[in-house]
């Protein structure tokens, strides 16, 4: 495989669930990201990885919960998500957590939150 | 900080025709500027860069995009669209003088192509 990968595609889960998305890259980079896109509404950058170290966390709520255990592997924990979580979460890895390399992205994960 | 304006979230245009899809920026002494594109159910790809050097760049499928610092804009252009450009077009921008900066994307503009 190659690029990068995210699964699932689709998921739905109740207030009370608790679920994880996966993100894998096969580009050797040393940098990986998870954003938030909502409809009409700018791409929020929700944390960065760089060699497996978390380097940014944009003031995201604690049910959200990132884990990076290798640079080629990361997770969003999902625990008691409100219905305004839903939208398309989209990973992403570069080469380089600095500097202006271009971010490739997985196709995403589209969450609804019921 | 930096920010990005797409001042349009739709833009319909026929199949064959010219289009331009507007992108300003925050005024800074310098600036990296990029267009990502995401077709329907993909994430996002990069389709074009500004760093340095140049202020026209192009992709490999007919978009260009020029670097106009007096204006502060970044506008993608096409002279004529087919009906797989349809999509939506992200704008970007970020800060070289600052290294920890990340890029700022704004809120799309989606093309669509009109038989």
């Amino acid at each position: 495989e190659t690029g990068v990968t995210q699964t699932p595609r689709h998921l739905v889960m109740g207030m009370t669930n608790k679920k994880s998305l996966k993100c894998e890259q096969h580009l050797g980079h040393n940098a990986m990201y998870w954003y938030k896109q909502s409809a009409k509404k700018p791409l929020e950058l929700m944390f960065v990885y760089s060699l497996e170290e978390r380097v940014e966390n944009n003031s995201v709520p604690s049910r959200f919960s990132p884990e990076c255990p290798n640079s080629s592997h990361l997770f969003l924990h999902l625990h008691t998500l409100q219905p305004e979580d839903s939208a398309l979460y989209l990973c992403a890895s570069s080469q380089d957590s600095r500097g202006p390399g271009e971010l490739f992205f997985g196709e995403g994960s589209r969450l609804t939150v019921l | 900080a930096q920010s990005v304006t797409q001042l349009d979230s739709q833009v319909p245009v026929f199949e064959e025709a010219p289009v331009e899809l507007r992108c300003n920026y925050s005024s800074s002494v310098s600036v990296y500027l990029f267009w990502y594109v995401q077709y329907p159910n993909q994430g996002l790809q990069l389709l074009l860069k500004y760093l340095s050097g140049s202020t026209l760049v192009e992709s490999i499928n007919g978009f260009e995009a020029e670097f106009n610092k007096s204006q502060t804009s970044f506008h993608l252009r096409k002279p004529s669209v087919h009906i797989s450009d349809t999509a939506e077009y992200f704008c970007a921008v970020s800060d070289p003088m600052n290294r920890d900066d990340k890029i700022i994307f704004g809120k799309g503009t989606r093309l669509h192509i009109l038989p």
